[in-house]
């Protein structure tokens, strides 16, 4: 059973061009997250999806940034117009639909940002 | 907000030396708790989790957690580190009322180097 996919593993970009990361969750899973890794800090939550919809996007700056789970393919984490700020570690995480219950977030490799 | 804190960001032992990371967080209510590995080249991986019951928590590779709810703790332990156990180890809470599902709030990480 694989895990959770994440690609590319490492992107460069220049300044004021788009990024986009995928993320494949588990089989089986329907909820994916999105985390942000800077350097030297912990995982900070950006937005936390179900297929077709945004659950909860209080983390995602609110320019530039967008998110999306399709009922079909991946999840995409855009970012537009990409700063130097925004190099970073991006995590997805996927969790199985388990109503009523607690669930825990299966986490993938990682896609490695790294503005010039 | 809710904040979670690893009191050490770096921790240098021998093998065979007894290991304790901190983590305290923030919220009053009702809590999951997790401890996350991330060896050297890979992902998250998850070490234990909890969510109600046994405070004293055993999960993989010999680490285990207490929860103490008093102290807002979820301290990891290890009686006896190997030099594989060479890894950043990063301590997450869900919080909130229904905290079935959603964000999770991460520790900076603490990075352990285990000498052999």
């Amino acid at each position: 059973n694989a895990g959770v996919m994440q690609n590319p593993r490492h992107l460069v970009r220049r300044r004021g061009q788009e990024a986009r990361l995928r993320c494949s969750p588990m089989k089986g899973h329907s909820h994916v997250y999105w985390y942000r890794q800077l350097p030297e800090e912990g995982l900070k939550f950006m937005v936390y999806l179900q297929k077709e919809n945004i659950i909860d996007e209080s983390g995602m700056p609110k320019e530039r940034f967008s998110a999306e789970f399709p009922k079909e393919g991946p999840s995409i984490l855009r970012i537009q117009q990409v700063v130097r700020g925004d190099s970073a570690a991006y995590f997805c995480a996927s969790s199985p639909r388990t109503s009523g219950a607690p669930d825990t977030q299966y986490f993938g490799p990682g896609t490695r940002l790294t503005v010039l | 907000a809710q904040s979670v804190s690893q009191h050490n960001h770096h921790v240098i032992l021998s093998e065979a030396a007894s290991l304790e990371l901190g983590c305290n967080y923030s919220y009053g209510g009702t809590v999951n708790l997790f401890w996350y590995v991330q060896y050297p080249g890979q992902h998250l991986q998850l070490l234990l989790k909890y969510f109600s019951g046994d405070p004293l928590v055993k999960g993989i590779k010999g680490f285990e957690a207490e929860f103490i709810k008093s102290k807002f703790s979820f301290n990891l332990r290890k009686p006896s580190v190997q030099w594989s156990d060479t890894a950043e180890y990063f301590c997450a809470v869900r919080a909130g009322r229904g905290s079935t599902l959603g964000r999770l709030y991460f520790g900076r990480g603490t990075q352990l180097t285990v000498w052999p």
